[in-house]
């Protein structure tokens, strides 16, 4: 009930596309989801998040979809760009937990 | 603003020798912290963690141990390194007020056991 599974594990997605990366989770106490970008050889960074009171949220070309009933959220990059192939995690937690669950990652790859 | 520093970038190091990495953190107090390990082209795996001064919790039973000897320094140790303890090392942290805080990560150790 711990895990969250995020697919697909790779995806490529040619310049200027649509990414969408998958994440669906069980125990409905989750209340925090956050999405870390990680490049080769980098720590993971935070790139957006989202608590489930808002069923969407935008910054820049990465929106978090948030489906509250269906326990999944997703991560859309529009207009894809070389420079966002990356590993992407998705992650849960809740208040009080000290620790996230992440998911296993994808790794994005756009293509020029 | 919070930095987190981890030392060494990278380690080459032979079986049975060994291991004791650093993290600290700076810009704030009492922080949460971490311990994650990520082998080659896989997820992130929770090693340890950390509320507190000399407070550690093990996450999966293996070769390493943690430790906390000061507010915002965390360390992970082994005494004889295995092969298997190569992967790429990642230190966090997070605002320890016990809410949802995201993780903030330094730029990890990359361990390679030979």
């Amino acid at each position: 009930q711990q895990q969250v599974k995020q697919s697909p594990q790779s995806l490529i997605v040619q310049k200027g596309g649509i990414s969408i990366i998958n994440c669906a989770y069980e125990n409905t106490a989750f209340d925090y989801f956050p999405w870390y970008q990680q490049f080769p050889g980098k720590g993971p960074a935070l790139l957006i998040a989202i608590r489930p009171d808002v069923s969407e949220k935008k910054e820049g070309r990465f929106t978090i979809s948030f489906n509250k009933s269906a326990k999944q959220f997703s991560l859309h990059i529009m207009d894809s760009q070389p420079g966002d192939s990356a590993t992407y995690f998705c992650a849960a937690t809740m208040y009080g937990a000290q620790k996230l669950v992440f998911g296993q990652g994808t790794r994005l790859t756009i293509n020029p | 603003s919070q930095t987190i520093h981890q030392w060494p970038a990278t380690l080459v190091q032979p079986v049975g020798s060994p291991l004791s990495l650093e993290c600290t953190v700076e810009g704030t107090s009492n922080p949460n912290l971490y311990w994650y390990r990520q082998a080659a082209g896989r997820g992130l795996q929770l090693l340890f963690y950390s509320v507190g001064i000399g407070q550690i919790s093990s996450e999966v039973p293996q070769n390493l141990s943690a430790s906390r000897p000061q507010d915002r320094q965390f360390i992970l140790s082994s005494k004889k390194l295995l092969l298997s303890d190569s992967g790429f090392y990642l230190c966090a942290w997070s605002f320890g007020q016990g809410g949802n805080s995201p993780l903030h990560f330094g730029n990890g150790t990359r361990l390679t056991v030979t």
